[in-house]
């Protein structure tokens, strides 16, 4: 198993491009999320997913999106880039809620 | 909200030492997590532990939900235990919104 999967590793954009943060996991995980990291303040929710078809808001949702059309895919969308979503992204997923959490590499976006 | 804290912030050790990393709680959970993060940035799940105490190698973990703190305990620490521990929450109760701490950062001189 490959486990959690995030490309890119590195992306830099303008302010205003849109972009799309991919996230695959092989484990037939239901739960899956997305985090962004920044300098001192720990992990943050973005966005969930409890299975295909079924997404919901985390704590910090303004400015990106969600779809969950596979159990195996959860990409998350930056629809008009700014400067204040500079951080890194991490995808996580884990088999049921409640259950262990498994992330990816993560994914260090700049925005310029 | 819940409120989750970690202490102590920073942590200095040679290799060798024992060492015990703190999290508190303001309210009762059901699943608390730690995870490790290594200075290339990777996240690794150390320990799904509501309630009890397990151990993996020399790291050990004990929650005591009733008091509402976790403690991680590291044994011979090495040089590779180095980077940030989490601990993470659920906001309430049977929700799949986690709330991470803001870690204790260790350092582990050889």
């Amino acid at each position: 198993n490959a486990g959690v999967t995030q490309t890119p590793k590195f992306q830099v954009l303008k302010t205003g491009q849109s972009m799309t943060l991919q996230c695959a996991q092989d484990m037939n995980h239901e739960y899956m999320s997305w985090y962004r990291q920044d300098p001192g303040m720990g992990l943050r929710l973005i966005h969930y997913s409890v299975g295909a078809g079924i997404t919901d808001q985390g704590e910090v949702p303004n400015g990106y999106n969600v779809s969950r059309s596979t159990t195996e895919d959860f990409p998350l969308r930056l629809l008009s880039a700014a400067p204040s979503q500079t951080s890194v992204y991490f995808c996580a997923s884990s088999y049921e809620r409640d259950e262990k959490l498994f992330f990816g590499s993560g994914t260090q976006l700049s925005v310029l | 909200g819940i409120q989750v804290e970690q202490s102590p912030p920073d942590l200095i050790l040679q290799e060798g030492a024992n060492s015990t990393l703190r999290c508190n709680f303001s309210d009762s959970v059901n699943n608390l997590q730690w995870f490790h993060q290594n200075p290339w940035g990777q996240l690794i799940n150390l320990f799904y532990i509501p309630s009890g105490t397990k151990q993996n190698g020399r790291l050990s973990a004990t929650t005591v939900a009733t008091e509402r703190y976790s403690l991680l305990y590291i044994s011979s620490s090495q040089t590779t235990d180095s980077g940030v521990y989490f601990c993470a929450v659920p906001v309430s109760y049977n929700t799949d919104k986690l709330i991470f701490g803001t870690g204790t950062r260790l350092q582990v001189f050889p």
